[in-house]
């Protein structure tokens, strides 16, 4: 396993277009979170995931966030109708499910969003 | 918003100097993450802290868990080159139960620069 793998690395779009971002957690973890990062910041919470079901929603920026992983392996992250201010790093991380690791996150290498 | 205040907000220093830096919260924090991320690419874990006043190292790294549950702090001693990168502390969202692992807020960072 090599870890988590995001793709594409960065995408450039022009506003109003849709987008989408594939994340390829480990595959021994059955958690999986997506985080938005902006220049100069941390990451902030966005999703995440147990097997298929998607437990948190309520920190999607907006209805035109979506994210799925509907087979419990790969997710995706939609933005509809892109704006400039979705610019930003989208990065994916999974966890196992319990124990002392639960809270420590491995996150794939991010995927890069530029919204012309 | 961000509830982990790091400081300093960045340093400057010589290849071989050591260096300190902090976290700060206003909430009591069960788990401390520290992570470091270089230029486009996703943090990395660092060390992991469960227990108030623990000490934890990983090579030339040093973490405390604040025996307030307030605080952490990160210390990397005989800096070199490769240091370089954006510092990152992290705790699970205040209040968050158990089904809430790896819902994480995140400090905005400490930008370390090492001059040979």
């Amino acid at each position: 396993d090599t870890g988590v793998s995001q793709d594409p690395r960065h995408k450039i779009t022009k506003r109003g277009q849709n987008v989408t971002f594939r994340c390829d957690p480990i595959s021994e973890h059955n958690r999986l979170y997506w985080y938005r990062q902006t220049l100069g910041q941390g990451p902030e919470f966005l999703t995440y995931f147990q097997n298929e079901a998607q437990l948190e929603k309520s920190r999607l920026l907006s209805d035109r966030f979506s994210a799925e992983r509907p087979k419990g392996s790969f997710s995706t992250l939609e933005i509809q109708r892109t704006e400039q201010g979705d610019s930003a790093m989208y990065l994916c991380a999974s966890t196992p499910r319990g124990g002392p690791g639960a809270n420590v996150l491995t996150f794939g290498a991010g995927s890069r969003l530029t919204v012309l | 918003g961000q509830q982990l205040n790091q400081s300093p907000q960045s340093m400057f220093i010589q290849e071989g100097e050591d260096v300190s830096m902090n976290c700060t919260s206003s909430s009591i924090f069960n788990t401390w993450l520290w992570y470091k991320q270089e230029p486009g690419e996703g943090p990395v874990l660092l060390i992991a802290l469960y227990k108030a006043g623990e000490l934890t190292s990983n090579g030339r790294l040093t973490a405390q868990f604040g025996i307030t549950r307030k605080d952490s702090f990160l210390n990397i001693s005989a800096s070199i080159p490769s240091d370089v990168g954006i510092y990152f502390c992290a705790g699970p969202f205040p209040n968050a139960g158990g089904t809430s692992y790896g819902k994480l807020t995140f400090g905005q960072g400490t930008i370390l620069t090492v001059h040979p």
